[in-house]
């Protein structure tokens, strides 16, 4: 069984669009967070939940909307998307705080056109 | 702003060779881990260190922790082309869920 699973893999849509990425662990892990790696490979964190509730929110466009409707599910919505959204953008969950460290999903390539 | 530099940014060897990667930044961290990210997948956990001057090991390779706890290094031992891929620092201040990662070594080893 895949520990952090995100979909989905790939996705290629048209600027303006708006799409969801799904996030799921079946660690237990009571907290989750989204990342995105940009084309030089350097990751950022966006946002983290800790059991349901939002505990980091990084300088972030508004049109990124996080949704954790328990603690083993975290979803990113992403509205009007443009160009500069295209990236890959990983799920990641930890127990405890990230001090064990984060497992992470093996990522959604978005590509905005 | 907290920033993690990571040099050499890239390393391209002949396997067998040793290498050192390092991550450095002028922010003092409680705790510093280490992933491998390998086309197509997300980073890995390596090793976790905490204490300054603290020395881990995992098999071929040697991690530590600075003594001011500002940098660390990752020394691999002849290298093998199993080890290529993306080499991330990631750390973290005390009491925060959020750690920050580095600018990443692209490590490349040659058969």
């Amino acid at each position: 069984d895949t520990a952090v699973s995100q979909t989905p893999k790939y996705l290629v849509t048209q600027m303006g669009n708006d799409k969801s990425i799904k996030c799921e662990q079946n660690l237990g892990h009571d907290t989750m967070y989204w990342y995105k790696q940009d084309s030089k490979k350097f990751l950022k964190i966006m946002f983290s939940y800790n059991n349901k509730e939002l505990i980091i929110n990084e300088t972030v466009p508004n049109r990124f909307s996080p949704k954790s409707p328990d603690k083993a599910h975290l979803n990113l919505h992403i509205n009007s998307l443009e160009l500069g959204d295209s990236a890959v953008y990983f799920c990641a969950s930890s127990q405890a705080g990230a001090n064990y460290g984060y497992t992470f999903g093996s990522g959604t390539r978005l590509t905005v056109v | 702003t907290q920033l993690l530099e990571q040099s050499p940014q890239f390393l391209s060897i002949q396997e067998g060779e040793n290498l050192t990667v390092y991550c450095n930044s002028s922010s003092v961290f409680s705790s510093l881990q280490w992933y491998r990210q390998e086309p197509g997948e997300g980073p890995v956990l390596l090793v976790t260190v905490v204490t300054g001057g603290e020395v881990k090991k995992l098999k071929r390779l040697t991690f530590q922790f600075g003594d001011a706890r500002k940098d660390s290094s990752l020394h691999i031992t002849a290298a093998q082309p199993g080890d290529t891929g993306l080499y991330l620092c990631a750390a973290s201040t005390s009491g925060t869920y959020k750690y920050i990662f580095g600018t990443g070594t692209r490590l490349k080893v040659l058969a």
